[in-house]
């Protein structure tokens, strides 16, 4: 019962770094999202895959690179970390539908 | 116009009051409509979605205004426990659209007070 599982929860980073966030979900959904939300703007989507094997970029992809492992793995990489990639990052899944999103309890990022 | 707007409130009732929320969208074509809650550095949480035709959970009831390219939340018998904020969430592209993005507002912070 473990719904969208994303690690690690916390990370700290220095500037120029690189990492890789990891989400993976067992409700056999198709679609998979990751989210930055920063005070004031909301949740905004980075990348996007609506099915395996494919990818789209978002509002705010710039600096990311994603990879769809399976359908049941999204990841997220910051290839050279910067301050305004810190963030609170949330990986989420969706049945195609009317059914909303189950959101990853998320991860805590600091770029110092 | 912004995709998704809500009032930012903060929204501050004594428990027990009725509090109604309001959010527009700027795409008519617009399918599905949610409210999800997110408690204070947790993640959002699916609360509700809403149907053309109006639904109700409890003391929540949400509507859809496709006129006017509204939603709205109504929460009836606040409880301490509601405190949070409340996200009003649009698929702009439909369900049989390719791409199905969520587009989230910035949300409504509520506090009920004892």
């Amino acid at each position: 019962n473990a719904g969208v599982t994303q690690t690690p929860k916390f990370q700290v980073l220095k500037t120029g770094q690189s990492m890789t966030l990891q989400c993976a979900q067992d409700m056999n959904h198709n679609s998979m999202y990751w989210y930055r939300q920063d005070p004031g703007m909301g949740l905004r989507l980075i990348y996007y895959s609506a099915s395996e094997g494919t990818t789209d970029k978002g509002e705010v992809p710039n600096g990311y690179n994603v990879s769809r492992l399976n359908k049941r793995e999204f990841s997220l990489r910051l290839e050279s970390a910067a301050p305004s990639q810190t963030s609170v990052y949330f990986c989420a899944s969706r049945v195609r539908g009317v059914y909303g999103y189950t959101f990853g309890s998320g991860t805590r990022l600091t770029v110092v | 116009r912004k995709e998704v707007e809500q009032d930012p409130g903060p929204f501050n009732v004594p428990e027990g009051a009725t509090v109604a929320f309001n959010c527009t969208y700027s795409n008519s074509a617009s399918q599905s409509f949610f409210w999800y809650r997110q408690d204070c550095r947790k993640e959002p949480k699916l609360l509700m979605s809403v149907y053309s035709s109006g639904n109700e959970d409890g003391r929540f009831t949400a509507q859809l205004n496709r006129a006017s390219q509204y939603i709205s939340l109504l929460i009836r018998d606040s409880k301490l426990s509601d405190s949070a904020t409340y996200l009003c969430v649009v698929n702009p592209d439909g369900i049989q659209g390719g791409s199905e993005k969520l587009v989230f507002g910035k949300g409504t912070k509520l506090t009920v007070n004892p």
